[in-house]
């Protein structure tokens, strides 16, 4: 089955300790899209890649860096994170092409980071 | 600018009753409307979509129809079972550049058998 996958599902780090966490899509979608989310909160756009092209949130802290190498993958970098930083990090996924646009965004099952 | 209000929950509710979570928007244009449900530790799946006034979505049971009048989208089902226990978010889509997700702040439904 076409799907957006994540891993790791569960990822532990330190305080100030880099982590990369991926998302990986056999739907070939060209956007693709990074949010994180908090206990018992809405899901908060953090940036996204339309095609190579990367658009960041206007609020999203430089601590985060994401890199998308081919259309199937997309990485999510924090640099050096902090406790407040600990949330379910979802990746998603939409198809948008030349006078087609379907506006529904596939997710992944999400990665839980804790920070030590 | 565009956002999505919709009832804050816990909703607490017991099998086969009957199931409303309101959802209204603001948005310019004609946004697309979807409904979300997340399982415990899970990603969010979508669970029905409409596009343009008075559509309904509808899938698994849920119902929800894009009230451009009230601007509203509200979800419903007529008989909810325990597996339907989750945090639902209504969500809208505007029309062109990125097409971001605008969440709702999501309700929380538990059925009880």
């Amino acid at each position: 089955d076409a799907m957006v996958i994540q891993n790791p599902r569960y990822q532990v780090t330190q305080f100030g300790k880099p982590v990369t966490l991926s998302c990986s899509q056999t739907l070939n979608h060209n956007v693709m899209y990074w949010y994180q989310q908090k206990s018992s909160q809405a899901p908060k756009l953090l940036f996204h890649y339309y095609d190579k092209d990367f658009n960041n949130e206007a609020d999203t802290p430089d601590n985060f860096q994401s890199r998308r190498p081919n259309t199937s993958f997309c990485f999510l970098d924090i640099r050096s994170p902090g406790l407040g930083d600990a949330a379910m990090y979802l990746c998603a996924t939409r198809v948008s092409a030349s006078g087609v646009s379907y506006n529904e965004q596939f997710f992944g099952p999400g990665t839980r980071l804790t920070v030590l | 600018g565009n956002s999505v209000t919709q009832m804050e929950g816990p909703v607490t509710l017991s099998e086969e009753a009957f199931l409303t979570i309101n959802c209204t928007y603001t948005a310019t244009g004609y946004p697309s409307l979807f409904w979300y449900v997340q399982y415990p530790g899970e990603g969010l799946q979508l669970l029905l979509k409409a596009t343009k006034a008075d559509d309904k979505g509808s899938n698994k049971g849920f119902e929800a129809t894009y009230r451009k009048e009230t601007t509203s989208f509200h979800l419903e089902k007529g008989s909810v079972q325990v597996s339907d226990s989750a945090v639902y978010f209504c969500a809208l889509s505007a029309q062109g550049g990125s097409e971001k997700l605008v969440f709702g702040k999501g309700t929380k439904l538990t059925v009880n058998p």
